[in-house]
């Protein structure tokens, strides 16, 4: 069975930094590229950033680029997103997500995680 | 960069079938995926590729795809299905590649 459980989640101050992980379990990680998605509350899905399964591809949404770094250890099955300099409007859930077809047929999320809060306030 | 248009609300008789539109500029050339999220809770996939459905989900979700808007269909809606949808689609005209619409509430009346 596939899992994806995301932890580092907490309350932090604006200008703060955060580090949160996704363990993966049930499938072979380091096959598959992974997606950060974030959804502030009462709003909609935003992709975050990508990472391509052996980490030669990294994307990053502008809003976060610059601040977030996205990596992955593949002999520890898990996903990561260093968040620096953060601000109140990066207030969200954290889902990470397997991300299963290629860019010829569209990408998609087949597997999600239950998600961690990050709040950021003074 | 690419937009999704998604009605905010859709609302549908118990029994009946629901249709979630997805509009794009010339969606139909490309992708399209659907998920289901139920509050507090992660979304779920329910249509991938346009009108492919993961194993578990029901067959009364279908999807199509053509010139600007692509369709989530929910016939013999269930109070179940109570839940937010969304697309998405892969974009390579934007530096982030993906994309989200900003999804459509479904109340089943």
């Amino acid at each position: 069975e596939v899992q994806l459980v995301e932890s580092g989640g907490g309350l932090v101050k604006p200008g703060g930094s955060l580090r949160l992980s996704c363990a993966a379990s049930g499938f072979t990680f380091s096959s598959y590229s992974m997606n950060w998605v974030r959804q502030a509350p009462g709003k909609g899905l935003e992709w975050v950033s990508s990472i391509s399964s052996s980490s030669s591809y990294i994307y990053y949404a502008d809003s976060v680029k610059g601040r977030f770094t996205i990596s992955r250890d593949n002999a520890k099955n898990s996903l990561y997103l260093q968040m620096n300099s953060l601000r109140a409007e990066d207030t969200a859930v954290y889902y990470c997500a397997r991300e299963e077809g290629t860019v010829t047929t569209g990408p998609y999320d087949d597997y999600w995680g239950q998600g961690t809060l990050v709040t950021v306030s003074s | 960069s690419y937009e999704l248009t998604q009605p905010l609300s859709v609302s549908v008789a118990l029994g009946q079938t629901a249709r979630i539109t997805c509009g794009g500029n010339n969606i139909g050339s490309k992708n399209v995926h659907w998920y289901q999220q139920k509050p507090g809770q992660a979304p779920v996939l329910v249509i991938y590729r346009d009108s492919n459905r993961p194993s578990g989900i029901p067959e009364r979700f279908s999807g199509s795809n053509s010139g600007n808007t692509a369709t989530l269909t929910i016939s013999r809606a269930q109070a179940g299905d109570e839940a937010d949808y969304y697309c998405q689609v892969w974009d390579s005209s934007t530096a982030w590649h993906v994309v989200f619409g900003g999804g459509t509430k479904l109340t089943v009346l």
